[in-house]
């Protein structure tokens, strides 16, 4: 199975600074018929669902603000918030989707304001 | 509105079954793929089971043999049967579709229901 690794797992940030999360996979994520990597990353807030942020290691979903990039290719990714707000202190998860069907998630990193 | 809606949740004895609900509204289940993830209070998430478009299955290792999942398209809704359960089951479970996205499936999961919790006592 592949596994994801984040890190770190826990952050502090002041607010309208830079936030980075990495999160490493066992194995390539790279899909040679399409050359997507199939990474994707979620916000998850006490008491809510995660919400998709990203997929295809790069793509931001629809509402998501701008400040919120992703980045990276094959085993390595970043989640990167360009100046945090207070409404971004969360849990962050990367997640694989490669191969059998089977997703795996990263362990999370806890964002919170210092 | 599009969205899916948790159900059947509750506490058991370890050893008993129990079965969740996932009902869809917006869209249609049998046209989707759809998964089962779960969480253990205060951990993460951890995926557990996926229905496809076309009706095939799949499971964890760690529930494999253990939990069944299924789907009623007339019902638009995708069942997780529980059977000896454990205490590790304790978690709240949610459904989610998967995204599709420019004609490939994405692996990611766009559409997550509130979770609905499962608590297994011994």
């Amino acid at each position: 199975d592949i596994v994801m690794t984040q890190s770190p797992d826990s952050l502090a940030v002041s607010l309208g600074e830079r936030a980075t999360i990495n999160c490493k996979s066992s194995q390539s994520l790279l899909y040679s018929y399409n050359n997507k990597n199939y990474l994707a990353w979620y916000q998850q807030k006490p008491g809510q669902p995660p919400k998709l942020l990203i997929h295809w290691a790069s793509i931001r979903e629809s509402g998501v603000p701008d400040r919120f990039s992703g980045s990276g290719s094959g085993t390595e990714f970043t989640l990167t918030i360009s100046s945090l707000q207070a409404e971004d202190v969360a849990v962050y998860y990367c997640q694989q989707y490669y191969s059998s069907h089977l997703i795996t998630f990263g362990q999370g990193t806890r964002l919170e304001i210092k | 509105e599009v969205q899916l809606v948790e159900s059947g949740g509750g506490l058991v004895q370890s050893g008993e079954s129990l079965t969740l609900s996932c009902t869809a509204s917006g869209f249609s289940v049998s046209n989707n793929y759809i998964n089962w993830v779960r969480q253990a209070p205060g951990k993460g998430l951890e995926w557990v089971s996926l229905i496809s478009s076309g009706g095939d299955t799949y499971y964890a290792d760690s529930v494999k043999g253990r939990i069944t999942i299924s789907r009623h398209n007339s019902k638009n809704t995708v069942y997780l049967q529980m059977d000896s359960l454990k205490t590790e089951d304790t978690a709240v479970y949610y459904c989610a579709r998967e995204l599709w996205s420019a004609g490939y499936r994405a692996g990611a999961l766009d559409l997550w229901g509130q979770g609905t919790l499962v608590t297994v006592s011994s």
